[in-house]
């Protein structure tokens, strides 16, 4: 069984340009959660989707940030315009729908480092 | 609020014991987890204990809990050069999905 994957490992932007990064939850998995790590800190939560929904996007800037979990397909983060302060790392991570793993456990994917120049 | 705090750093030798702490500010949290950050690497689940529990073992983890003074720690037995890596413990709070991680702490294991 796949784990959580995503793409790219690493992205590089010029300031205004748009990044997209994908995750592709493991087999099974419906929920879908995005957090942001800036250098030498700890995750931070963006927002948790389930297919086609989003649940809570409270961690996510107002502006210039979106995210979506179609039916068919990875989800997708969203950044236009970005600028230099969103260079960090991009976690995904996936848990199975309801509450099949009793250990409500999410599985992390191994991240995208967006570096803004 | 919500808040896990962790020691930043820990300088361990080979084969000695590692004492990792947190504490967190939430006392309705569920489940605790530990998770390894590798350099340049994703988070690897390495444990986790259900908050009804004092202490959970599993090989050369131990985790301990103390929920009166909200006081997490994970040993790691017979520490080895592999271990070294940034150790987060994370917490649910009181949302059932939105974890809340502590800021890491470094783990370097001399030989």
């Amino acid at each position: 069984n796949a784990g959580v994957m995503q793409n790219p490992r690493h992205l590089v932007r010029r300031r205004g340009q748009e990044a997209r990064l994908r995750c592709s939850p493991m087999k099974g998995h419906s929920h879908v959660y995005w957090y942001r790590q800036l250098p030498e800190e700890g995750l931070k939560f963006m927002v948790y989707l389930q297919k086609e929904n989003i649940i809570d996007e409270s961690g996510m800037p107002k502006e210039r940030f979106s995210a979506e979990f179609p039916k068919e397909g990875p989800s997708i983060l969203r950044i236009q315009q970005v600028v230099r302060g969103d260079s960090a790392a991009y976690f995904c991570a996936s848990s199975p729908p309801g509450l099949a793993d009793s250990t409500d456990t999410q599985y992390f994917g191994p991240g995208t480092r967006l570096t803004v120049l | 609020g919500e808040d896990v705090e962790q020691s930043l750093f820990l300088s361990v030798r080979e084969g000695d014991s590692s004492v990792i702490n947190c504490t967190y500010t939430d006392s309705s949290s569920t489940y605790l987890y530990w998770y390894k950050q590798e350099p340049g690497a994703g988070l690897q689940l390495l444990t986790y204990i259900f908050s009804n529990m004092d202490m959970k073992q599993d090989q050369r983890l131990t985790v301990l809990l103390n929920k009166k003074d909200k006081h997490l720690s994970l040993r790691i037995a017979d520490t080895q050069t592999g271990d070294s890596a940034i150790y987060f413990c994370a917490e649910y709070g009181d949302s059932s999905y939105k974890l809340i991680f502590g800021s890491g702490t470094r783990l370097l294991v001399r030989p």
